[in-house]
């Protein structure tokens, strides 16, 4: 069965230190993993895609096949980081989403 | 560029009435999702168009919800009657034609059945 899973429901570092938000992930196939975000009252959007193998914000995440992970990393806290994010695998090609259940990140002053 | 539209933003109905949303997708966008949000999980699909058919419908609870997407544009999700698990943020997308491309969140509607 596809699933995404993310252990951590809350994650909470100070302003500064490293910080990764873990996501495994179960899928026969090529996997698309993403990483979308929700700031305070904002609408959920996308971070980034494992395919653009490019840095939003300074976090990357890379896919590692072999431990079926999507780790979502970034070396220094920022507080505006503070927000929900949630790790999301591309089910099939008519573009479905399959969702984890979202980390909170709280970046202490 | 506008982005996804949803109204309302929030509702409160008692168990056994009906609801219904609306959402306007980005101009130009063929795809359009529905997702149920439950508090403390992910968005979960519950049916996505392309234009006005539909491509995936396999997690909507037909029983009480419908949608349709007339003319390919707007769209409306119905819950028809209510029950106290429908209670959720109702998240709408959209995205381009293209295979692969950005889906676009709205706002949601935030929806309590009492």
């Amino acid at each position: 069965a596809q699933r995404v899973t993310q252990p951590e429901k809350l994650l909470s570092v100070f302003k500064g230190a490293p910080v990764e938000l873990k996501c495994n992930y179960s899928y026969s196939g090529s996997p698309e993993l993403f990483w979308y975000v929700q700031y305070s009252r904002q609408r959920l959007q996308l971070l980034l895609r494992h395919i653009s193998r490019e840095s939003i914000k300074g976090f990357t995440a890379d896919l590692n096949k072999g431990e079926t992970s999507f780790h979502l990393k970034k070396p220094f806290a920022q507080e505006e980081d503070s927000a929900m994010y949630y790790c999301a695998l591309r089910s099939g090609s008519q573009g479905n989403l399959i969702f984890g259940k979202g980390t909170k990140l709280s970046v202490k002053p | 560029e506008a982005g996804v539209a949803q109204s309302p933003r929030y509702k409160i109905i008692e168990k056994r009435q009906s609801v219904a949303f609306w959402c306007n997708p980005i101009s130009g966008h063929a795809t359009l999702y529905w997702y149920q949000q439950i508090l403390g999980q992910g968005p979960k699909l519950l049916i996505q168009f392309q234009n006005n058919g539909v491509v995936d419908d396999s997690q909507l609870p037909k029983d009480r919800f419908s949608a349709e997407r007339l003319k390919g544009v707007d769209s409306t999700l119905k819950i028809q009657p209510a029950k106290l698990e429908d209670s959720a943020v109702y998240l709408c997308a959209s995205s381009s034609r293209l295979v692969g491309e950005t889906q676009y969140f709205g706002p949601g509607t935030r929806l309590l059945v009492l």
